[in-house]
């Protein structure tokens, strides 16, 4: 079984600063992790996936994660926000073999950018 | 290819009334799955296809639900005698048998409000 928990339902950051967003994981077989971005009655967008190579991931919009086993997390990280970084981010998890057939998803952050 | 396509976008419907939505994934992807996102939380995992072969359903997915993938290309979602729990955003997305979980194209869904 697995299970995704995202530590705040809403994160409002200023433009220029750092942006956190943090996912815990549970999985009874090694984990693949996901961070994807949705933006208002649009579909998914991946940023980044984590699948067992470098435990720090880099994905688009300067966006990266890193993968700590010891603390079961995966948590999402930017250095300098935009305006354009205002969505709702989902973390995910799937496993390997049967397990990877479906993800499951983090219930989401949203992200305000306050100017 | 212009990624995964998914129709209606939005669907307002009477309660009692039979809705369906269609998905065309990626025209290359053998897998096809389905799922659901009501306001405020994480998409779950409904179904999945591979080729014409549905392969899994979720306990969500009640008997008034039923999915098809009848040619191993586009597949409809339908629900019968809609309930005003029903309301939620309905995505689709698409992949390689070889990539699974990690190679997702989530289409825009199909937001379906029961009134």
């Amino acid at each position: 079984a697995q299970s995704v928990t995202q530590l705040g339902s809403h994160v409002s950051v200023s433009e220029g600063a750092l942006v956190l967003l943090r996912c815990n994981y549970s999985s009874s077989v090694p984990p693949y992790l996901f961070w994807y971005v949705q933006y208002p009655n649009q579909g998914l967008q991946l940023l980044l996936k984590y699948t067992s190579a470098a435990t720090l991931v880099k994905g688009i919009n300067d966006f990266e994660a890193e993968f700590k086993k010891s603390e079961t997390s995966f948590h999402l990280t930017k250095p300098s926000a935009h305006m354009s970084d205002a969505a709702e981010y989902f973390c995910a998890v799937t496993g390997s073999g049967a397990a990877g057939n479906k993800l499951t998803f983090g219930g989401g952050t949203r992200v305000l950018v306050k100017p | 290819d212009t990624g995964v396509s998914q129709d209606p976008r939005h669907k307002i419907t009477k309660r009692g009334q039979n809705v369906t939505f269609r998905c065309d994934p990626i025209s290359e992807h053998n897998r096809l799955y389905w799922y659901r996102q009501t306001l405020g939380q994480g998409p779950e995992f409904l179904t999945y296809f591979q080729n014409e072969a549905q392969l899994e359903k979720s306990r969500l997915l009640s008997d008034r639900f039923s999915a098809e993938r009848p040619k191993g290309s586009f597949s409809t979602l339908e629900i019968q005698r809609t309930e005003q729990g029903d309301s939620a955003m309905y995505l689709c997305a698409s992949s390689l048998v070889e990539t699974g979980g990690f190679g997702y194209t989530f289409g825009s869904g199909t937001r379906l409000t029961v009134v």
